[in-house]
């Protein structure tokens, strides 16, 4: 069955470390997305790519990195520059911008 | 700019009572309007969708109609089970503003629903 896979579904990191989170779809979808959801807030656009070896910056993008080398893959590293990393992150495909999106389980990322 | 509006949650009812999430939106062309559900500890899924005026999305016993003339896609279901505990999200992608971040969904903060036994 088609769908999107994020890996790992919880995440544990200690202050000063990156960290990478794994997508992977095989929808063919051409569009990923990456959001950041904290309790009462609402989803946050971190990074979103369009095209293969094409990506850009949400609202939220300080402190995040992605990388688009593969259609199906787009992992979103946290690095030591975020400043409040813990948050449940949800990570989304379409087929082209502006559809409806498919989302993963989402990985909770929580800094100790 | 685009943006969708909901009501602040949470919402509490009983067993089999009538549902009804308000969502109003802003958009400078045509959007697509959405429907999404959270439970809890999982990602979002596709509750129901709308893409022109008028339209009615359905789904599980949920609907929901794009209302141009007052710019609102409320979600309603008769009859609410324990099960319909969630985040409910609205959302809008406006199509006719492709590029840049315009073409992207912009969701609502999330209506947390609590259905009592």
């Amino acid at each position: 069955d088609g769908g999107i896979t994020q890996s790992p579904k919880y995440l544990f990191r200690k202050e000063g470390q990156n960290v990478t989170l794994s997508c992977e779809q095989n929808l063919n979808h051409d569009a990923m997305y990456w959001y950041r959801q904290d309790p009462g807030q609402g989803l946050r656009l971190i990074y979103y790519s369009q095209i293969v070896n094409d990506f850009q910056k949400g609202d939220i993008a300080e402190g995040y990195s992605v990388s688009r080398e593969k259609k199906e893959s787009f992992p979103l590293t946290v690095t030591s520059a975020q400043k409040n990393p813990t948050a449940f992150y949800l990570c989304a495909s379409s087929p082209e911008q502006g559809y409806g999106y498919t989302f993963g389980s989402g990985t909770r990322l929580t800094v100790v | 700019g685009n943006s969708v509006t909901q009501m602040e949650g949470p919402v509490t009812l009983s067993e089999e009572a009538f549902l009804t999430i308000n969502c109003t939106y802003t958009a400078t062309g045509y959007p697509s309007l959405f429907w999404y559900v959270q439970y809890p500890g999982e990602g979002l899924q596709l509750l129901l969708k709308a893409t022109k005026a008028d339209d009615k999305g359905s789904n599980k016993g949920f609907e929901a109609t794009y209302r141009k003339e007052t710019t609102s896609f409320h979600l309603e279901k008769g009859s609410v089970q324990v099960s319909d505990s969630a985040v409910y999200f609205c959302a809008l992608s406006d199509r006719g503003n492709y590029g840049g971040s315009q073409g992207n969904l912009i969701f609502g903060k999330g209506t947390k629903l609590s259905v009592k036994p």
